[in-house]
């Protein structure tokens, strides 16, 4: 069964940074696109970003562009997600998703648990 | 940015009964790059359909899917008591991808 454990989710002030990692395991990481999506509290998903398998291309959605950053490390299987200048918005549980292939445009055919990031003062 | 609009909204429906959600699109979906999951209370999303009309592996065939274009449907067609979710369908074809708001298929 496919494992994704996402971690570095927490309290974090307006403004600064936070960085998200999603542990991979049980099938070949480097073959597989990997997506973040979010939900803020009582609302629906959100894409936030996504990484082919080679890492060669990414996306990111317009609310986040600029201000995170998705990478991969296939050696490791993980996957992060470097989050700054953050904003009471970006409160949210951020999913570590996997796609059905290795291209990114995939559905996300298995997803972690998530973490929750809460920004606030 | 393609934007989904799922309706209705909440959908209220006893066990046994047919569900019907729909999902437009503001754009033409690429190559029918359409995905739904599901969402039960406290959970991760589940994916159920992908390719507008392939189900995910292990997704019983009470749920099915069509459509093209701008227009995509999902069908439960016995909702059984662990189908009460909600519902979101996914572009995959044009970036950045987008979800829809969700569809609450509720207990009446």
């Amino acid at each position: 069964e496919v494992q994704l454990l996402e971690s570095g989710g927490g309290l974090v002030q307006p403004g600064g940074s936070l960085r998200l990692s999603c542990a991979a395991s049980v099938f070949t990481f480097s073959n597989y696109a990997m997506s973040w999506v979010r939900q803020a509290p009582g609302k629906g998903l959100e894409w936030v970003s996504v990484i082919s398998g080679s890492g060669d291309t990414i996306s990111y959605a317009d609310s986040v562009k600029g201000r995170f950053t998705i990478s991969r490390d296939n050696s490791k299987n993980t996957l992060h997600l470097q989050m700054s200048s953050l904003r009471a918005d970006d409160t949210a549980v951020y999913y570590c998703a996997r796609g059905h292939g290795s291209s990114p445009r995939s559905p996300l055919d298995d997803w972690g648990h998530g973490t929750l990031v809460t920004v606030s003062s | 940015e393609i934007v989904l609009t799922q309706s209705p909204g909440t959908l209220s429906l006893s066990p046994g009964e047919r569900a019907t959600l729909s999902c437009r699109a503001s754009q033409s979906v690429s190559n029918t790059y359409l995905a739904w999951y599901q969402q039960r209370p406290g959970q991760a999303p589940r994916l159920l359909i992908y390719g507008a009309s392939s189900r995910a592996t292990g997704i019983p065939d009470r749920f099915s899917s069509s459509g093209s274009g701008t227009d995509f449907t999902l069908t439960i067609s016995r909702l059984e008591p662990e189908d009460f979710a909600v519902y979101y369908c996914q572009q995959y074809g044009s970036s950045p991808w987008t979800f829809g708001q969700g569809t609450k298929v509720e207990i009446k």
